[in-house]
Protein backbone atom coordinates (compact mmCIF):
# COMPACT_ATOMS: atom_id res chain seq x y z
CA UNK A 1 0.00 0.00 0.00
CA UNK A 2 1.00 4.06 -0.51
CA UNK A 3 2.40 5.73 2.44
CA UNK A 4 -0.53 8.21 2.78
CA UNK A 5 -1.39 8.81 6.17
CA UNK A 6 -4.42 11.26 6.83
CA UNK A 7 -5.37 13.14 10.28
CA UNK A 8 -7.01 13.43 12.04
CA UNK A 9 -9.47 11.14 10.77
CA UNK A 10 -12.53 12.09 12.47
CA UNK A 11 -13.35 15.64 13.50
CA UNK A 12 -16.47 17.42 15.23
CA UNK A 13 -16.01 21.32 15.05
CA UNK A 14 -17.92 24.21 15.38
CA UNK A 15 -18.55 26.68 12.95
CA UNK A 16 -16.64 29.59 12.18
CA UNK A 17 -13.76 27.83 14.12
CA UNK A 18 -10.42 27.20 12.10
CA UNK A 19 -9.48 23.55 10.64
CA UNK A 20 -6.37 21.70 9.82
CA UNK A 21 -6.42 18.74 7.87
CA UNK A 22 -2.88 16.86 7.51
CA UNK A 23 -1.93 14.49 4.67
CA UNK A 24 1.75 12.74 4.78
CA UNK A 25 3.13 10.64 2.24
CA UNK A 26 6.29 8.54 2.53
CA UNK A 27 6.45 7.86 -0.81
CA UNK A 28 8.06 10.93 -2.18
CA UNK A 29 5.66 11.37 -4.58
CA UNK A 30 5.44 15.04 -6.85
CA UNK A 31 1.37 15.23 -6.75
CA UNK A 32 -0.68 15.27 -3.71
CA UNK A 33 -4.30 16.17 -3.94
CA UNK A 34 -7.15 16.85 -1.87
CA UNK A 35 -10.32 15.95 -2.38
CA UNK A 36 -13.98 16.29 -0.72
CA UNK A 37 -16.33 13.31 -1.24
CA UNK A 38 -20.36 14.10 -0.23
CA UNK A 39 -23.29 12.02 -1.81
CA UNK A 40 -24.22 13.10 -5.30
CA UNK A 41 -21.25 15.01 -6.55
CA UNK A 42 -18.61 12.52 -6.11
CA UNK A 43 -15.08 13.25 -5.57
CA UNK A 44 -14.57 17.19 -6.17
CA UNK A 45 -11.23 18.95 -6.20
CA UNK A 46 -10.21 20.92 -4.29
CA UNK A 47 -6.52 21.97 -4.16
CA UNK A 48 -3.87 20.50 -5.65
CA UNK A 49 0.01 20.62 -5.41
CA UNK A 50 2.70 19.78 -8.01
CA UNK A 51 5.92 20.34 -5.93
CA UNK A 52 6.88 22.04 -2.67
CA UNK A 53 4.96 25.52 -2.84
CA UNK A 54 3.46 24.98 -5.78
CA UNK A 55 -0.32 24.87 -5.62
CA UNK A 56 -3.30 25.35 -7.87
CA UNK A 57 -7.36 25.71 -7.08
CA UNK A 58 -9.41 22.76 -8.34
CA UNK A 59 -13.10 22.47 -8.75
CA UNK A 60 -13.96 23.66 -5.58
CA UNK A 61 -11.43 25.64 -3.79
CA UNK A 62 -13.78 28.62 -2.18
CA UNK A 63 -13.50 28.78 1.81
CA UNK A 64 -10.23 26.32 1.49
CA UNK A 65 -6.37 27.18 1.49
CA UNK A 66 -3.67 24.68 0.90
CA UNK A 67 0.21 24.54 1.53
CA UNK A 68 3.26 22.51 0.94
CA UNK A 69 6.33 23.31 2.59
CA UNK A 70 8.00 20.09 2.24
CA UNK A 71 7.14 17.12 -0.44
CA UNK A 72 5.45 14.74 2.24
CA UNK A 73 3.21 17.39 3.22
CA UNK A 74 -0.01 18.93 2.62
CA UNK A 75 -2.10 20.80 4.51
CA UNK A 76 -6.02 21.72 4.10
CA UNK A 77 -7.16 24.73 6.00
CA UNK A 78 -10.61 25.72 6.46
CA UNK A 79 -10.31 29.15 7.52
CA UNK A 80 -13.65 29.24 9.09
CA UNK A 81 -15.73 26.29 9.03
CA UNK A 82 -19.34 26.42 8.21
CA UNK A 83 -21.73 23.66 7.87
CA UNK A 84 -21.44 23.27 4.01
CA UNK A 85 -18.08 21.75 4.50
CA UNK A 86 -19.25 18.89 6.30
CA UNK A 87 -17.72 16.03 4.08
CA UNK A 88 -15.30 13.05 3.73
CA UNK A 89 -11.84 14.59 2.86
CA UNK A 90 -9.61 12.38 0.95
CA UNK A 91 -5.57 13.12 0.18
CA UNK A 92 -4.92 11.55 -2.84
CA UNK A 93 -0.68 11.23 -3.91
CA UNK A 94 0.77 10.66 -7.92
CA UNK A 95 4.15 10.50 -9.04
CA UNK A 96 3.71 11.86 -11.92
CA UNK A 97 1.40 12.96 -14.56
CA UNK A 98 0.21 10.02 -16.16
CA UNK A 99 0.13 8.31 -13.40
CA UNK A 100 -2.76 6.82 -10.87
CA UNK A 101 -3.44 8.52 -7.70
CA UNK A 102 -3.23 6.92 -4.38
CA UNK A 103 -5.66 7.54 -1.94
CA UNK A 104 -5.43 8.37 2.11
CA UNK A 105 -8.37 6.87 3.96
CA UNK A 106 -9.85 9.71 4.15
CA UNK A 107 -10.93 12.14 7.33
CA UNK A 108 -14.88 12.48 8.30
CA UNK A 109 -15.17 16.35 9.11
CA UNK A 110 -18.69 17.45 10.49
CA UNK A 111 -19.40 20.98 11.28
CA UNK A 112 -21.62 21.65 13.99
CA UNK B 1 -12.42 21.99 -19.71
CA UNK B 2 -11.99 18.62 -18.83
CA UNK B 3 -14.95 16.84 -17.91
CA UNK B 4 -16.08 13.61 -16.78
CA UNK B 5 -19.55 12.10 -17.08
CA UNK B 6 -21.38 8.82 -15.27
CA UNK B 7 -24.96 9.02 -15.80
CA UNK B 8 -25.82 6.24 -13.94
CA UNK B 9 -26.37 7.11 -10.80
CA UNK B 10 -27.81 3.30 -9.17
CA UNK B 11 -27.55 0.05 -10.96
CA UNK B 12 -28.73 -3.13 -9.09
CA UNK B 13 -28.64 -6.34 -10.73
CA UNK B 14 -28.89 -9.99 -9.76
CA UNK B 15 -26.08 -12.19 -8.85
CA UNK B 16 -24.35 -13.60 -12.00
CA UNK B 17 -25.65 -10.74 -14.04
CA UNK B 18 -23.16 -9.06 -16.52
CA UNK B 19 -23.09 -4.92 -16.49
CA UNK B 20 -21.61 -2.10 -17.86
CA UNK B 21 -20.63 1.35 -16.42
CA UNK B 22 -21.07 4.22 -18.62
CA UNK B 23 -18.18 6.80 -18.55
CA UNK B 24 -18.41 9.60 -21.02
CA UNK B 25 -15.35 11.88 -20.67
CA UNK B 26 -14.31 15.75 -22.10
CA UNK B 27 -10.95 17.14 -23.03
CA UNK B 28 -9.29 19.48 -25.33
CA UNK B 29 -6.13 17.28 -24.82
CA UNK B 30 -5.16 14.95 -27.13
CA UNK B 31 -2.65 13.43 -24.55
CA UNK B 32 -4.89 12.15 -21.42
CA UNK B 33 -5.25 9.35 -19.12
CA UNK B 34 -8.19 7.89 -18.40
CA UNK B 35 -8.93 5.73 -14.77
CA UNK B 36 -11.09 3.32 -12.98
CA UNK B 37 -11.56 3.61 -9.09
CA UNK B 38 -13.34 1.20 -6.87
CA UNK B 39 -14.65 2.37 -3.78
CA UNK B 40 -16.27 -0.67 -1.77
CA UNK B 41 -18.82 -0.15 1.58
CA UNK B 42 -15.60 -0.05 3.92
CA UNK B 43 -14.72 3.66 2.10
CA UNK B 44 -11.46 3.42 0.88
CA UNK B 45 -10.83 4.35 -2.62
CA UNK B 46 -9.10 2.06 -5.05
CA UNK B 47 -7.61 1.84 -8.15
CA UNK B 48 -8.55 -0.68 -11.12
CA UNK B 49 -7.24 0.64 -14.64
CA UNK B 50 -4.81 3.06 -16.15
CA UNK B 51 -5.51 3.78 -19.76
CA UNK B 52 -3.68 6.61 -21.62
CA UNK B 53 -5.58 8.53 -24.89
CA UNK B 54 -3.19 6.81 -27.59
CA UNK B 55 -4.03 3.22 -26.76
CA UNK B 56 -7.24 2.21 -27.96
CA UNK B 57 -7.20 -1.64 -26.92
CA UNK B 58 -9.47 -3.27 -24.89
CA UNK B 59 -8.27 -4.40 -21.40
CA UNK B 60 -9.53 -7.82 -20.09
CA UNK B 61 -8.63 -8.72 -16.21
CA UNK B 62 -10.58 -11.87 -15.28
CA UNK B 63 -14.46 -10.96 -14.78
CA UNK B 64 -13.64 -7.30 -15.58
CA UNK B 65 -13.22 -5.50 -18.96
CA UNK B 66 -12.84 -2.25 -20.17
CA UNK B 67 -13.87 -0.54 -23.39
CA UNK B 68 -12.14 2.56 -24.30
CA UNK B 69 -13.22 4.39 -27.59
CA UNK B 70 -11.97 8.01 -28.77
CA UNK B 71 -14.87 8.05 -31.07
CA UNK B 72 -17.13 8.44 -28.82
CA UNK B 73 -15.14 9.78 -26.17
CA UNK B 74 -16.21 7.00 -23.72
CA UNK B 75 -14.55 4.50 -21.63
CA UNK B 76 -17.12 1.59 -20.19
CA UNK B 77 -16.48 -0.68 -17.66
CA UNK B 78 -18.01 -4.15 -17.69
CA UNK B 79 -18.56 -7.01 -14.64
CA UNK B 80 -19.11 -10.15 -16.08
CA UNK B 81 -21.13 -12.52 -14.18
CA UNK B 82 -21.74 -10.29 -11.30
CA UNK B 83 -20.76 -11.14 -7.56
CA UNK B 84 -21.90 -9.81 -4.28
CA UNK B 85 -18.45 -8.52 -3.42
CA UNK B 86 -18.41 -6.44 -6.72
CA UNK B 87 -21.02 -4.06 -4.80
CA UNK B 88 -19.59 -0.49 -4.51
CA UNK B 89 -18.94 2.60 -5.59
CA UNK B 90 -17.59 3.13 -9.03
CA UNK B 91 -15.67 6.30 -10.57
CA UNK B 92 -14.14 6.87 -13.97
CA UNK B 93 -11.63 9.65 -13.64
CA UNK B 94 -9.45 12.05 -16.30
CA UNK B 95 -6.41 13.91 -16.34
CA UNK B 96 -5.08 15.66 -19.04
CA UNK B 97 -1.23 16.12 -19.48
CA UNK B 98 -0.25 19.50 -19.73
CA UNK B 99 3.08 20.59 -20.34
CA UNK B 100 2.56 24.30 -19.94
CA UNK B 101 1.12 23.40 -16.17
CA UNK B 102 0.13 20.87 -14.28
CA UNK B 103 -1.87 18.14 -14.81
CA UNK B 104 -5.25 17.17 -11.82
CA UNK B 105 -7.30 14.25 -12.02
CA UNK B 106 -10.74 15.01 -12.46
CA UNK B 107 -13.22 12.55 -11.30
CA UNK B 108 -17.18 11.62 -12.02
CA UNK B 109 -20.16 11.22 -9.69
CA UNK B 110 -20.15 7.54 -9.50
CA UNK B 111 -22.17 4.56 -10.30
CA UNK B 112 -23.15 2.88 -7.11
CA UNK B 113 -23.40 -0.61 -8.09
CA UNK B 114 -25.55 -3.14 -6.03
CA UNK B 115 -25.69 -6.46 -6.59
CA UNK B 116 -28.36 -8.66 -5.37
CA UNK B 117 -28.14 -12.21 -4.05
Amino acid sequence: DAGITQSPRHKVTETGTPVTLRCHQTENHRYMYWYRQDPGHGLRLIHYSYGVKDTDKGEVSDGYSVSRSKTEDFLLTLESATSSQTSVYFCAISDSEHTEAFFGQGTRLTVV
Amino acid sequence: AQKVTQAQTEISVVEKEDVTLDCVYETRDTTYYLFWYKQPPSGELVFLIRRNSFDEQNEISGRYSWNFQKSTSSFNFTITASQVVDSAVYFCALSELRYSSASKIIFGSGTRLSIRP
